[in-house]
């Protein structure tokens, strides 16, 4: 039973440049999160999934950020033309069940992106 | 918003040493959720609490929900090296969860 696996792991990106972080959740889990890690802070919401829909979406910084869950499974955190401040580490999460319970969400180590 | 303040944000101690750490907001959460974060890895659920006033001891870590459901309390008895890490707060809110800022922990040998 494999956990919630991201990739890459760690990302440099020159100002400008796009970047797409991939997530792949526990086989099964409906509902999938992104999170954003700042240097030495707690992570905060980005959005989430229940299977391929987008539920909530309020958490993204700016249109630059853009998540897909096409087939309900693996999901795709896109930044276009990423900035320095974009610099974070990035979360993805998944739990068992719908959101609205106490269902916990499993966490994968993160993708550390730096942008220069 | 519903936000949650962690205190302290660092903390240095030696082996064998107690220690609480605080997690405070004015507001409600229906549950409270502790994590602990180690270097390079994402949050790993340690413990949740539901109830006012409840308590739960996971080895020589005692957590609590406060009364009013709006602060809880990690205590470490005892902490040794490998208590070291990031400990983090956080509450469900329309189905997302809500981090505190983290406590950041190191246990000297």
């Amino acid at each position: 039973g494999a956990g919630v696996s991201q990739s890459p792991r760690y990302k440099v990106a020159k100002r400008g440049q796009d970047v797409a972080l991939r997530c792949d959740p526990i086989s099964g889990h409906v509902s999938l999160f992104w999170y954003q890690q700042a240097l030495g802070q707690g992570p905060e919401f980005l959005t989430y999934f229940q299977n391929e829909a987008q539920l909530d979406k309020s958490g993204l910084p700016s249109d630059r950020f853009f998540a897909e869950r096409p087939e309900g499974s693996v999901s795709t955190l896109k930044i276009q033309r990423t900035q320095q401040e974009d610099s974070a580490v990035y979360l993805c999460a998944s739990s068992e069940a719908r959101v609205g319970g106490r269902e916990t969400q499993y966490f994968g180590p993160g993708t550390r992106l730096l942008v220069l | 918003t519903q936000l949650l303040e962690q205190s302290p944000q660092f903390l240095s101690i030696q082996e064998g040493e107690n220690l609480t750490v605080y997690c405070n907001s004015s507001s409600v959460f229906s549950s409270l959720q502790w994590y602990r974060q180690e270097p390079g890895e994402g949050p790993v659920l340690l413990v949740t609490v539901v109830t006012g006033g409840e308590v739960k001891k996971l080895k020589r870590l005692t957590f609590q929900f406060g009364d009013a459901r709006k602060d809880s309390s990690l205590h470490i008895t005892a902490a040794q090296p490998g208590d070291t890490g990031l400990y983090l707060c956080a509450g469900p809110s329309l189905g997302m969860l809500t981090f505190g800022g983290g406590t950041r922990l190191m246990v000297k040998p």
